[in-house]
């Protein structure tokens, strides 16, 4: 079954603490994983795409098929951070376009 | 160009009510969804449709319907309104075929009383 699992329902940082926030995923093809952002008051947005391997705002993500994994981080994080946080996967094979979505994290960055 | 909206923002249904969320794109997407957002559940898919024409179930359909009017518009139905469905609902749409990302409504806040 295609599953994205974010085990954390709430992070808590301090301003300048390094970020993790954790994603894995179940499927068996090579898929396609994003990390998308839902600030506060606004539309959920892309943050980043595995296949463009691109750093946004500071964070960067490694897709690691050993694992299953495919973590958000940032080394140092900022107040305006603070946001829900989605781990969404593609599954490659399919023709529908259909993301699945992990349950969500909402990182709170303390001054 | 609006990109994805989404109407209404906020709807206040009593339970046995009918309604329906409008969503329409500009963007000339193939695919649309819609999910819904609950504390704690991350985003569920409740239907989408893959290209003019078609519609699927996504995860959590019970309750629900659908109508892919035209290429721009896919719109979501609730026939008789439920508790369980308070909920935040989320229209997107992409173009799988040239792998584009999925751009997102603002969303529908809606409260079954």
């Amino acid at each position: 079954a295609q599953r994205v699992t974010q085990p954390e329902k709430l992070l808590s940082v301090f301003k300048g603490a390094p970020v993790e926030l954790k994603c894995n995923y179940s499927y068996s093809g090579s898929p396609e994983l994003f990390w998308y952002v839902q600030y506060s008051r606004q539309r959920l947005q892309l943050l980043l795409r595995h296949i463009s391997r691109e750093s946004i705002k500071g964070f960067t993500a490694d897709l690691n098929k050993g694992e299953t994994s495919f973590h958000l981080k940032k080394p140092f994080a900022q107040e305006e951070d603070s946001a829900m946080y989605y781990c969404a996967l593609f599954p490659g094979s399919s023709n529908t376009g259909k993301l699945i979505f992990g349950q969500g994290t909402t990182l709170q960055v303390k001054p | 160009n609006a990109g994805v909206t989404q109407t209404p923002k906020f709807q206040v249904l009593k339970t046995g009510q009918s309604m329906t969320l409008q969503c329409a794109q500009d963007m000339n997407h193939n695919s649309m969804y819609w999910y819904r957002q609950d504390p704690g559940m991350g985003l569920r898919l409740i239907y989408y449709s893959a290209s003019e024409g078609t519609t699927d179930k996504g995860e959590v359909p019970n309750g629900y319907n659908v109508s892919r009017l035209n290429k721009r518009e896919f719109s979501l139905r609730l026939e008789s309104a439920a508790p369980s469905q308070t909920s935040v609902y989320f229209c997107a749409s992409r173009d799988y075929t040239t792998n584009e990302k999925l751009f997102f409504g603002s969303g529908t806040q809606l409260s079954v009383l």
